[in-house]
């Protein structure tokens, strides 16, 4: 079974759209986070929830606004899409804190045109 | 800003050579870890190592801490195609902050 799993792999989007990206582990971790890797591998923790609470918000935009209706799941809604949004996203859980091992999800690849 | 700094950007090397590969940072860290990302996957962990050790080894990898320099290097012996992937280290510092690198590209020819 996979432990972190994202959905969809593959977003491509029109400029001004709205989409969603979810995300699931079944690890039993407390804490999950949300990176952007840019077109240059270039890796950044946006968000992290613990156990359903929000943690760390490093600055992005307010249109990026993560949600977790359970500890199991963090998913990260975009609003009014740009390109500059073009990205590979990765969702991650730990067990504990940040220090702890991170678990990858497979990434959405996300093009906005 | 924390980003760390690692070098080579790129490597290539024949089978059966050995890779190291470096890592920088600025300021004092908790720990340092070592992840391995095969190409449109996610990011694998391969190494923790904390800020009072100075060596780690697992299997053909060997990570070494040296915190009067402020750098690690990841060692990977009688590398196989398979080691094939981008490698990064990643920060972890006082405030619960994990900052990654920008990664070195490891290619194994075989």
């Amino acid at each position: 079974d996979t432990a972190v799993s994202q959905t969809p792999k593959y977003l491509v989007t029109q400029m001004g759209n709205d989409k969603s990206i979810k995300c699931e582990q079944n690890l039993g971790h407390d804490t999950m986070y949300w990176y952007k890797q840019d077109s240059k591998k270039f890796l950044k923790i946006m968000f992290s929830y613990n156990n359903k609470e929000l943690i760390i918000n490093e600055t992005v935009p307010n249109r990026f606004s993560p949600k977790s209706p359970d500890k199991a799941h963090l998913n990260l809604h975009i609003n009014s899409l740009e390109l500059g949004d073009s990205a590979v996203y990765f969702c991650a859980s730990t067990k504990g804190g940040i220090a702890d091992t991170q678990y990858f999800g497979p990434g959405t690849r996300l093009t906005v045109l | 800003s924390q980003q760390g700094e690692e070098d080579p950007q790129a490597l290539s090397i024949q089978e059966g050579e050995n890779a190291t590969m470096n890592c920088s940072y600025k300021t004092s860290i908790n720990n340092l870890q070592w992840y391995r990302q095969n190409s449109g996957r996610g990011l694998v962990h391969l190494i923790l190592i904390r800020s009072n050790e100075r060596e780690k080894h697992s299997g053909r990898l060997r990570v070494t801490l040296d915190t009067s320099k402020k750098s690690s290097s990841l060692l990977i012996t009688a590398s196989r195609a398979a080691d094939t992937a981008s490698y990064f280290c990643a920060k972890e510092t006082s405030g619960s902050r994990l900052t990654f690198g920008e990664g070195t590209q490891l290619t194994v020819n075989p």
